[in-house]
This record gives C-alpha cells, sequence and structure tokens, in this order.
C-alpha cells in the first residue's frame, strides 16, 4: 500500500519571503500523481498543484512550484513570495495512474502541513 | 458552476444516536468520493461510488457506515450508532467520468464537522 509522510506539523514563514513544504511517499508504482492540496481556515481544500510521474519537468503554478525527486520519492512544494492569503492546511497526496482499476481513483494523504505567515 | 456542497457544516451528537450527512457533488460529475480525517491525523479514503454504484469500499471503518448514492447524484453517510471514535471531518469529492482521461481532478467539499459525546 502506498503511504505519504509530512514531517513539519507547522511551518511559519515571513511575509514576501519563501517556504518549502515536505512530502515522501512510498510506491511500488511506476505510474502516478501527486498532488499539493489547500485547505485554508474554515473553507474548502482546493487543488495547488498537480505533478504526473512520468513527467521530469517539475511543475509550475504561479508561486508554487514543485520539486519532484522520483528517485528520492520525494515531492516538495515551494510556495514565493508568501501573501497574507496563504495561510492553511497544506496535504500532499498520491494517486495511482492505473485508470479505472478499483482503488485506484482514491487520493492517499499525508498528515497535512501548517502554514503560518508572519506579517 | 457550484461547487460540492455539504450538509450539515458541523454536527454534534451523543454516543448512540444516528446521524447522516449529505454530499453534493459538481453536477454531471460522475465520480464521487467519501473521505474522513480524525483530528490530527491524515485525511483517509472511505468509499467511492461511480454514479450510483459503490466502486470501492475498502475505506469503510465497519458496518455502522452506510452509504447511499440513489440516482447517481447526491450521497448521504449514515453513521448509525455512533461512536466516540468517530468523531472527525467527513469530505466529500467529485469528480468527472475518466474514461480515457488521466488528469481529473477530485473537487473537494467543505466537510463536515462531527462530534460525538
Amino acid at each position: 500500500a502506498q503511504t505519504v509522510t509530512q514531517s513539519q506539523p507547522e511551518m511559519s514563514v515571513q511575509e514576501a519571503e519563501t517556504v518549502t513544504l515536505s512530502c515522501t511517499y512510498d510506491t511500488s508504482e511506476s505510474d502516478y500523481y501527486l498532488f499539493w492540496y489547500k485547505q485554508p481556515p474554515s473553507r474548502q481544500m482546493i487543488l495547488v498543484i498537480r505533478q504526473e510521474a512520468y513527467k521530469q519537468q517539475n511543475a509550475t503554478e504561479n508561486r508554487f512550484s514543485v520539486n519532484f525527486q522520483k528517485a528520492a520519492k520525494s515531492f516538495s512544494l515551494k510556495i514565493s513570495d508568501s501573501q497574507l492569503g496563504d495561510p492553511a492546511m497544506y496535504f500532499c497526496a498520491y494517486r495511482s495512474a492505473r485508470g479505472v482499476v478499483q482503488g485506484a481513483q482514491k487520493l492517499v494523504f499525508g498528515q497535512g502541513t501548517r502554514l503560518t505567515i508572519n506579517p | 458552476e457550484a461547487g460540492v456542497t455539504q450538509f450539515p457544516s458541523h454536527s454534534v451528537i451523543e454516543k448512540g444516536q444516528t446521524v447522516t450527512l449529505r454530499c453534493d457533488p459538481i453536477s454531471g460529475h460522475d465520480n464521487l468520493y467519501w473521505y474522513r480525517r480524525v483530528m490530527g491525523k491524515e485525511i483517509k479514503f472511505l468509499l467511492h461510488f461511480v454514479k450510483e454504484s459503490k466502486q470501492d469500499e475498502s475505506g469503510m471503518p465497519n458496518n455502522r457506515f452506510l452509504a447511499e448514492r440513489t440516482g447517481g447524484t447526491y450521497s448521504t453517510l449514515k453513521v448509525q450508532p455512533a461512536e466516540l471514535e468517530d468523531s472527525g471531518v467527513y469530505f466529500c469529492a467529485s469528480q468527472p467520468g475518466l474514461a480515457g482521461k488521466r488528469q481529473e481532478t477530485q473537487y473537494f467539499g467543505p466537510g463536515t464537522r462531527l462530534l460525538v459525546l
């Protein structure tokens, strides 16, 4: 079974600075997806960024980028120019790419990292 | 386009009572998922519907939990009787049909916070 580990329960960053959230995972599969989701306080969880394992290029979405190290099974999220709207729980998640095989579509989450911003 | 909605947003019940959670997915999404986050722990998968059929219910903790999706639209998750360890946040997510598409995203609702006293 796949597992996802986020070793940082809490992180803090100064406004306008850069922060990196760590995520490692364990799988025997070669094709899969990795995600970072963000859940602001009292709001719903939204997708921040997505990476396909077969793509070597790291995904980027505006101020958010990932460092995907497939051999090391590491998938960290870098938030640049941190803003007051960034505080949230950040969840790293894994999903198999085995198509419609039973059980393949579910997301496997890490424990989450709570990010706070210092103005 | 309306997002995934869940009702109620909060529920406080006593041990032994019954609670029913509801999820309305994004219109037209065939796939509906239930997840749960127990305090301080990771979000865990409960089950997956494709239209009205249960595709995967391997994450359901026990037979006190019953999920339905009549007509392939909204879904309910009933806990009967509730126990203390059922407390947590229950998330619902929906996703378009997967046929031929690799990159479908799951869209989450705001969750229902359940507290069993």
